[in-house]
């Protein structure tokens, strides 16, 4: 298994400021994934990060509003730019098995952001 | 593009009973499909996993079920417990290392 956690876990910001939001593993993992959750709504993937190399960011995400690093292979930051309250959700990390076998996931415990 | 349909209501039932979860996708048959738990304030957990070739998978009180013709999975609590109250979300892959989630449904065991 896998123990992520993740920093701040909660935080209220104004709008137009930007947040970083870290995430450590507890071990070398390849892949590493951000979502975001919204109130009643499902997780939806922002980008993968892989060490090494630049996040594959999906439909609807662009690096400009959400940079990505990856500087090892247990650690990366999201940065929410330019906020606004549409903002306002918890950002999850996530790391697929440490075995690299792509059959579960591990979360951490999410970062609750506020932008008034 | 594919959509998972997990029931937005909530499931109430009584300790003891089982408790029983559908999840339905709109398009492909993935090659697995997963069921997480989530409590408040906590990220998701995961709880099975059951391939496309698979019909069933236990694990101690859960039991979950796939079928490629139905584009269903039914996920099962036996002899549930208020400790089981939780949201319950279901996952796909979408090949290569993508998975997609479900908005999952509340599960209340009433004591």
């Amino acid at each position: 298994s896998a123990v992520i956690s993740q920093k701040p876990s909660r935080d209220i910001c104004q709008r137009g400021t930007s947040l970083t939001i870290q995430c450590q593993v507890d071990s070398q993992v390849t892949m590493m994934f951000w979502y975001r959750q919204q109130p009643g709504q499902s997780l939806t993937l922002i980008a993968t990060a892989n060490q090494g190399s630049e996040a594959t960011y999906e439909s609807g995400f662009v690096i400009d509003k959400f940079p990505i690093s990856r500087p090892n292979l247990t650690f990366s930051t999201l940065t929410v730019s330019n906020m606004s309250p549409e903002d306002s959700s918890i950002y999850l990390c996530s790391v697929e098995s440490p075995r690299g076998a792509a059959d579960e996931q591990f979360f951490g415990p999410g970062t609750r952001l506020t932008v008034l | 593009s594919q959509k998972i349909e997990q029931n937005s209501e909530a499931l109430n039932i009584q300790e003891g009973k089982t408790a029983t979860l559908t999840c339905n996708y709109t398009n492909y048959s993935p090659a697995y499909l997963q069921w997480y738990r989530q409590d408040p304030g906590r990220g998701p957990v995961f709880l099975l996993l059951i391939r496309e070739n698979e019909k069933e998978k236990r694990k101690e009180r859960l039991k979950v079920t796939f079928d490629t013709t139905l584009k269903q999975s039914l996920f099962h609590i036996t002899a549930s417990q208020p400790a089981d109250s939780a949201t319950y979300l279901c996952a796909l892959d979408t090949g290569g290392f993508k998975t997609i989630f479900g908005a999952g449904t509340r599960l209340f065991v009433k004591a």
